[in-house]
């Protein structure tokens, strides 16, 4: 079965451009996660949705960053306009409700120059 | 609220050497407990869980068991090769509620 499946895996753009990631949570998985991880500040949840449905956005660092999930089997992450600050490896992840174990794609490496 | 403490890094021990990950957990009820790794320019996996006390998870020659007395879940293995080099994250997710909580990390570099 496949994983998690984002994209971009590496992208490198310059200040105040548009940057859009995507991501493809395993199938039949009804939570999504967006994660953003640095070496200052570590792993951290910027947003998670159920059944499509964004729960909780608490993490989502400014209004430039924002994140939608249209269909069962698409969500992106934008952020717009980009900051050098912004650099960091951008992960999602998944899991199905009667199970327990989140499943981690292989990330979007963002720099931001 | 509910949260994961784990040894800092980085940890750096000779191949064949024991390793252990300390990690402590703060949570109401039964959370279930997961060790995930790391490798260098990928995402995270799942390396092994436990989901009630005494469990024991076990995967690729680690191993963890869930005490529920000392709120601890630590990551060991006997014998370290050069290709378990990685980061290992401690994590639980509560028995309700659907967020995962993910310790900072812990940077393990084995040397032939």
């Amino acid at each position: 079965d496949a994983g998690v499946i984002q994209s971009p895996r590496h992208e490198v753009t310059e200040m105040g451009q548009e940057v859009t990631l995507r991501c493809k949570p395993i199938s039949g998985h009804d939570y999504l996660f967006w994660y953003r991880q640095t070496m200052m500040r570590g792993l951290e949840l910027l947003i998670y949705f159920n059944n499509n449905v964004p729960i909780d956005d608490s993490g989502m660092p400014e209004d430039r960053f924002s994140a939608k999930m249209p269909n069962a089997s698409f969500s992106t992450l934008k952020i717009q306009p980009s900051e050098p600050r912004d650099s960091a490896v951008y992960f999602c992840a998944s899991r199905f409700t009667a199970g327990n174990t989140i499943y981690f794609g292989e990330g979007s490496w963002l720099t931001v120059v | 609220g509910d949260s994961v403490t784990q040894m800092e890094g980085p940890v750096t021990l000779s191949e064949e050497a024991f390793l252990t990950i300390n990690c402590t957990y703060t949570a109401t009820g039964y959370p279930s407990l997961f060790w995930y790794v790391q490798y260098p320019g990928e995402g995270l996996q799942l390396l092994l869980k436990a989901t009630k006390a005494d469990d024991k998870g076990s995967n690729k020659g680690f191993e963890a068991t869930y005490r529920k007395e000392t709120t601890s879940f630590h990551l060991e293995k006997g014998s370290v090769q050069v290709s378990d080099s990685a980061v290992y994250f401690c994590a639980l997710t509560p028995n309700t509620g659907n967020q995962f909580y993910f310790g900072t990390g812990t940077s393990l570099t084995v040397i032939p």
